[in-house]
Protein backbone atom coordinates (compact mmCIF):
# COMPACT_ATOMS: atom_id res chain seq x y z
CA UNK A 1 0.00 0.00 0.00
CA UNK A 2 0.59 3.97 -0.32
CA UNK A 3 3.56 4.93 2.26
CA UNK A 4 4.03 8.68 4.41
CA UNK A 5 3.78 11.26 1.49
CA UNK A 6 5.03 14.65 2.34
CA UNK A 7 4.65 17.70 0.35
CA UNK A 8 6.93 19.77 -0.31
CA UNK A 9 10.09 17.53 -0.77
CA UNK A 10 11.97 20.82 -1.00
CA UNK A 11 11.41 24.42 0.35
CA UNK A 12 13.67 27.36 -0.11
CA UNK A 13 12.26 30.23 1.51
CA UNK A 14 13.58 33.90 3.20
CA UNK A 15 14.18 34.51 6.59
CA UNK A 16 10.78 35.95 8.26
CA UNK A 17 8.49 33.62 5.95
CA UNK A 18 5.94 31.33 6.90
CA UNK A 19 6.16 27.77 5.94
CA UNK A 20 3.24 25.20 5.90
CA UNK A 21 4.50 21.20 5.49
CA UNK A 22 2.05 18.67 4.94
CA UNK A 23 1.94 15.07 5.62
CA UNK A 24 -0.12 12.19 4.64
CA UNK A 25 0.14 9.29 6.75
CA UNK A 26 -0.79 5.91 6.08
CA UNK A 27 -4.40 4.96 6.21
CA UNK A 28 -5.35 3.14 9.16
CA UNK A 29 -2.02 4.67 11.42
CA UNK A 30 -3.99 6.11 14.58
CA UNK A 31 -0.47 7.98 15.41
CA UNK A 32 1.61 10.63 13.35
CA UNK A 33 4.84 11.90 14.61
CA UNK A 34 7.08 14.89 13.24
CA UNK A 35 10.58 15.01 13.69
CA UNK A 36 13.17 17.14 12.25
CA UNK A 37 17.02 15.72 11.64
CA UNK A 38 19.55 19.12 10.86
CA UNK A 39 22.59 17.96 8.47
CA UNK A 40 24.61 15.00 10.10
CA UNK A 41 22.33 14.81 13.46
CA UNK A 42 20.22 12.65 14.93
CA UNK A 43 16.15 12.73 15.37
CA UNK A 44 14.82 15.56 16.98
CA UNK A 45 11.08 14.79 18.04
CA UNK A 46 8.55 17.69 17.75
CA UNK A 47 5.24 16.78 17.38
CA UNK A 48 3.06 13.70 18.04
CA UNK A 49 -0.49 13.26 17.68
CA UNK A 50 -2.26 9.93 18.68
CA UNK A 51 -6.27 9.90 17.74
CA UNK A 52 -8.21 12.31 19.32
CA UNK A 53 -5.90 12.86 22.17
CA UNK A 54 -4.34 15.82 22.95
CA UNK A 55 -1.11 16.20 21.33
CA UNK A 56 2.53 16.01 22.50
CA UNK A 57 3.94 19.45 21.50
CA UNK A 58 6.79 18.79 24.28
CA UNK A 59 9.06 18.83 21.43
CA UNK A 60 8.12 22.24 19.49
CA UNK A 61 11.65 24.46 19.79
CA UNK A 62 9.16 27.53 20.04
CA UNK A 63 5.92 29.23 19.76
CA UNK A 64 6.80 30.00 16.06
CA UNK A 65 6.07 25.89 15.46
CA UNK A 66 2.68 24.82 15.07
CA UNK A 67 0.69 21.65 13.75
CA UNK A 68 -2.63 20.77 13.46
CA UNK A 69 -3.92 17.06 12.33
CA UNK A 70 -7.24 16.19 11.02
CA UNK A 71 -8.69 13.01 12.43
CA UNK A 72 -6.28 10.65 11.50
CA UNK A 73 -5.38 11.91 8.37
CA UNK A 74 -3.33 14.90 7.11
CA UNK A 75 -0.99 16.60 9.27
CA UNK A 76 0.35 20.01 8.58
CA UNK A 77 3.17 21.77 10.72
CA UNK A 78 3.35 25.46 10.52
CA UNK A 79 6.59 27.25 11.18
CA UNK A 80 6.36 30.87 11.38
CA UNK A 81 8.65 33.60 10.57
CA UNK A 82 11.60 31.17 9.78
CA UNK A 83 14.98 31.45 10.89
CA UNK A 84 18.55 30.10 9.13
CA UNK A 85 18.30 27.75 12.36
CA UNK A 86 15.30 26.22 11.19
CA UNK A 87 16.73 24.45 7.77
CA UNK A 88 17.00 21.29 8.72
CA UNK A 89 15.14 17.76 6.90
CA UNK A 90 11.52 17.75 8.35
CA UNK A 91 10.73 14.33 8.60
CA UNK A 92 6.83 12.95 9.29
CA UNK A 93 6.50 9.26 11.14
CA UNK A 94 2.98 7.34 11.44
CA UNK A 95 2.18 3.91 13.32
CA UNK A 96 0.01 1.65 13.28
CA UNK A 97 -2.44 1.28 16.45
CA UNK A 98 -0.78 0.75 20.00
CA UNK A 99 2.68 -0.05 17.86
CA UNK A 100 4.29 3.53 18.36
CA UNK A 101 7.65 2.10 18.11
CA UNK A 102 6.95 0.65 14.29
CA UNK A 103 7.32 4.08 12.77
CA UNK A 104 7.16 4.26 9.00
CA UNK A 105 8.51 7.62 7.81
CA UNK A 106 7.49 9.94 4.70
CA UNK A 107 10.56 11.44 2.30
CA UNK A 108 11.40 14.39 4.59
CA UNK A 109 10.74 18.41 3.43
CA UNK A 110 14.21 19.54 3.14
CA UNK A 111 14.22 23.36 4.20
CA UNK A 112 16.22 25.97 3.80
CA UNK A 113 15.94 29.39 4.73
CA UNK A 114 18.20 31.54 2.94
CA UNK B 1 15.69 2.42 29.01
CA UNK B 2 18.14 0.36 28.34
CA UNK B 3 21.50 1.02 26.32
CA UNK B 4 22.35 -0.37 23.44
CA UNK B 5 26.07 -1.03 22.23
CA UNK B 6 26.86 -1.41 18.51
CA UNK B 7 30.32 -1.44 16.17
CA UNK B 8 30.78 1.98 14.67
CA UNK B 9 31.02 0.09 11.28
CA UNK B 10 31.38 -2.92 9.12
CA UNK B 11 31.71 -3.92 5.30
CA UNK B 12 30.03 -6.65 4.15
CA UNK B 13 30.83 -8.11 0.29
CA UNK B 14 27.36 -7.78 -1.87
CA UNK B 15 25.06 -11.24 -2.07
CA UNK B 16 26.63 -11.92 0.98
CA UNK B 17 24.58 -12.29 4.46
CA UNK B 18 25.17 -9.09 6.64
CA UNK B 19 25.13 -9.78 10.45
CA UNK B 20 24.90 -7.00 12.90
CA UNK B 21 25.48 -7.20 16.45
CA UNK B 22 23.90 -5.26 19.44
CA UNK B 23 24.60 -5.32 22.60
CA UNK B 24 21.59 -4.48 25.20
CA UNK B 25 22.48 -5.92 28.28
CA UNK B 26 20.12 -4.49 30.74
CA UNK B 27 17.35 -4.67 28.80
CA UNK B 28 14.57 -5.51 31.30
CA UNK B 29 11.67 -7.99 30.64
CA UNK B 30 8.97 -5.61 28.67
CA UNK B 31 11.67 -3.92 26.35
CA UNK B 32 11.63 -4.76 22.68
CA UNK B 33 13.93 -4.73 20.36
CA UNK B 34 13.92 -2.25 17.74
CA UNK B 35 15.79 -1.79 14.79
CA UNK B 36 15.49 0.82 12.16
CA UNK B 37 18.13 1.96 9.27
CA UNK B 38 18.73 5.15 7.01
CA UNK B 39 19.87 5.61 3.71
CA UNK B 40 21.89 8.63 2.94
CA UNK B 41 19.63 11.40 2.05
CA UNK B 42 16.44 9.25 3.09
CA UNK B 43 13.93 9.41 6.55
CA UNK B 44 14.74 6.34 8.62
CA UNK B 45 13.30 2.52 7.70
CA UNK B 46 11.85 0.73 10.39
CA UNK B 47 12.94 -2.98 9.89
CA UNK B 48 11.65 -5.40 12.10
CA UNK B 49 11.52 -5.83 16.10
CA UNK B 50 11.35 -8.53 18.66
CA UNK B 51 10.42 -9.32 22.00
CA UNK B 52 12.08 -12.94 23.03
CA UNK B 53 11.69 -15.27 20.08
CA UNK B 54 13.16 -14.98 16.50
CA UNK B 55 11.59 -12.70 14.15
CA UNK B 56 11.87 -12.84 10.47
CA UNK B 57 10.12 -10.73 7.19
CA UNK B 58 10.77 -9.80 3.93
CA UNK B 59 13.54 -7.64 4.95
CA UNK B 60 15.92 -9.61 7.59
CA UNK B 61 15.68 -11.74 10.39
CA UNK B 62 16.17 -10.53 14.21
CA UNK B 63 18.22 -13.36 16.44
CA UNK B 64 17.71 -12.41 19.98
CA UNK B 65 19.78 -15.08 22.59
CA UNK B 66 17.85 -16.80 24.99
CA UNK B 67 19.48 -13.65 28.09
CA UNK B 68 17.95 -11.11 25.51
CA UNK B 69 20.86 -9.83 26.33
CA UNK B 70 22.63 -9.18 23.01
CA UNK B 71 21.07 -9.49 19.61
CA UNK B 72 21.68 -10.21 15.78
CA UNK B 73 19.76 -8.19 12.81
CA UNK B 74 20.84 -10.25 9.47
CA UNK B 75 20.49 -9.29 5.99
CA UNK B 76 20.48 -12.38 3.97
CA UNK B 77 21.57 -11.46 0.61
CA UNK B 78 23.16 -7.68 1.20
CA UNK B 79 22.61 -5.71 -2.10
CA UNK B 80 24.90 -2.25 -2.20
CA UNK B 81 21.23 -0.58 -1.86
CA UNK B 82 21.60 -2.28 1.95
CA UNK B 83 24.27 0.59 2.42
CA UNK B 84 23.21 3.06 5.15
CA UNK B 85 23.44 3.13 9.01
CA UNK B 86 21.83 1.08 11.01
CA UNK B 87 20.13 1.42 14.60
CA UNK B 88 19.26 -0.81 17.38
CA UNK B 89 17.32 0.68 20.38
CA UNK B 90 15.18 -1.29 22.98
CA UNK B 91 12.30 0.39 24.24
CA UNK B 92 9.02 -0.86 26.39
CA UNK B 93 5.80 -0.20 24.56
CA UNK B 94 4.53 2.18 27.40
CA UNK B 95 3.40 6.03 26.81
CA UNK B 96 6.68 6.84 25.54
CA UNK B 97 7.05 7.28 22.10
CA UNK B 98 9.94 9.61 21.01
CA UNK B 99 12.03 7.69 18.58
CA UNK B 100 15.97 8.22 19.54
CA UNK B 101 18.98 6.56 17.70
CA UNK B 102 22.46 6.49 19.06
CA UNK B 103 25.73 6.47 16.70
CA UNK B 104 24.37 2.95 14.91
CA UNK B 105 26.29 0.76 12.82
CA UNK B 106 27.70 2.47 9.55
CA UNK B 107 27.31 -0.38 6.99
CA UNK B 108 28.67 -0.65 3.61
CA UNK B 109 28.29 -3.15 1.09
CA UNK B 110 30.78 -3.77 -1.41
CA UNK B 111 30.73 -5.41 -4.74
Amino acid sequence: GAGVSQSPSNKVTEKGKDVELRCDPISGHTALYWYRQRLGQGLEFLIYFQGNSAPDKSGLPSDRFSAERTGESVSTLTIQRTQQEDSAVYLCASSPPHRPYEQYFGPGTRLTVT
Amino acid sequence: DAKTTQPPSMDCAEGRAANLPCNHSTISGNEYVYWYRQIHSQGPQYIIHGLKNNETNEMASLIITEDRKSSTLILPHATLRDTAVYYCIVESRGNDYKLSFGAGTTVTVRA
